[in-house]
């Protein structure tokens, strides 16, 4: 079965350039999530959805972050404009409603010259 | 505040020998803990589970034990291989239903040959 799939799995750009991350959850999870993680703050939930619906997006760290589901089987994280402090590696995870459980994908290293 | 606290950085154990790792946290309403295991450039794999309705769950080598008066879980790996050596996070779900997890600082595992 194929696991959480992301991509690029490494982008570099410049700053106040537009970065899309793009997000396959796994078929059948109902629920995804994106974090990400940098050394200073570690792990941490920027957004989650169930159902394609936002349910929580409290973790995104200002208007320059969006992110939308608009079906099932898809999933993007856009950041505009980019700045050097977004550079960190973006992870994406599905669950399904049955378990708190969630599967990560490979993640996308960010890197905002 | 972290609500969820791995306060050894780093572990060295002989292959063959026991890795215990450990995990406090202080939200009260968690009730759902996981670990993952994460190597270089990958995302995290989901390794274990427990319920606060448990205090110890096994998984082959695995077990992962909670103690909730104390807000206390931890891993033991046995017996432990190279192939474990890795980035071990905790991580915790909350009762009422918001299913975002929340990360520890992990703990990186070196298991010596």
């Amino acid at each position: 079965d194929a696991g959480v799939i992301q991509s690029p799995r490494h982008e570099v750009t410049e700053m106040g350039q537009e970065v899309t991350l793009r997000c396959k959850p796994i078929s059948g999870h109902n629920s995804l999530f994106w974090y990400r993680q940098t050394m200073m703050r570690g792990l941490e939930l920027l957004i989650y959805f169930n159902n394609n619906v936002p349910i929580d997006d409290s973790g995104m760290p200002e208007d320059r972050f969006s992110a939308k589901m608009p079906n099932a089987s898809f999933s993007t994280l856009k950041i505009q404009p980019s700045e050097p402090r977004d550079s960190a590696v973006y992870f994406c995870a599905s669950s399904p409603d049955t378990t708190d459980t969630q599967y990560f994908g490979p993640g996308t290293r960010l890197t905002v010259l | 505040d972290q609500q969820v606290k791995q306060n050894s950085p780093s572990l060295s154990v002989q292959e063959g020998r026991i890795s215990i790792l450990n995990c406090d946290y202080t939200n009260s309403m968690f009730d759902y803990f996981l670990w993952y295991k994460k190597y270089p450039a990958e995302g995290p794999t989901f390794l274990i589970s427990i319920s606060s309705i448990k205090d110890k769950n096994e998984d082959g080598r695995f077990t992962v034990f909670l103690n909730k008066s104390a807000k206390h879980l931890s891993l033991h790996i046995v017996p432990s291989q190279p192939g474990d050596s890795a980035v071990y996070f905790c991580a915790a779900s909350e009762a009422t239903g918001r299913r975002a997890l929340t990360f520890g600082s992990g703990t990186r595992l070196q298991v010596q040959p």
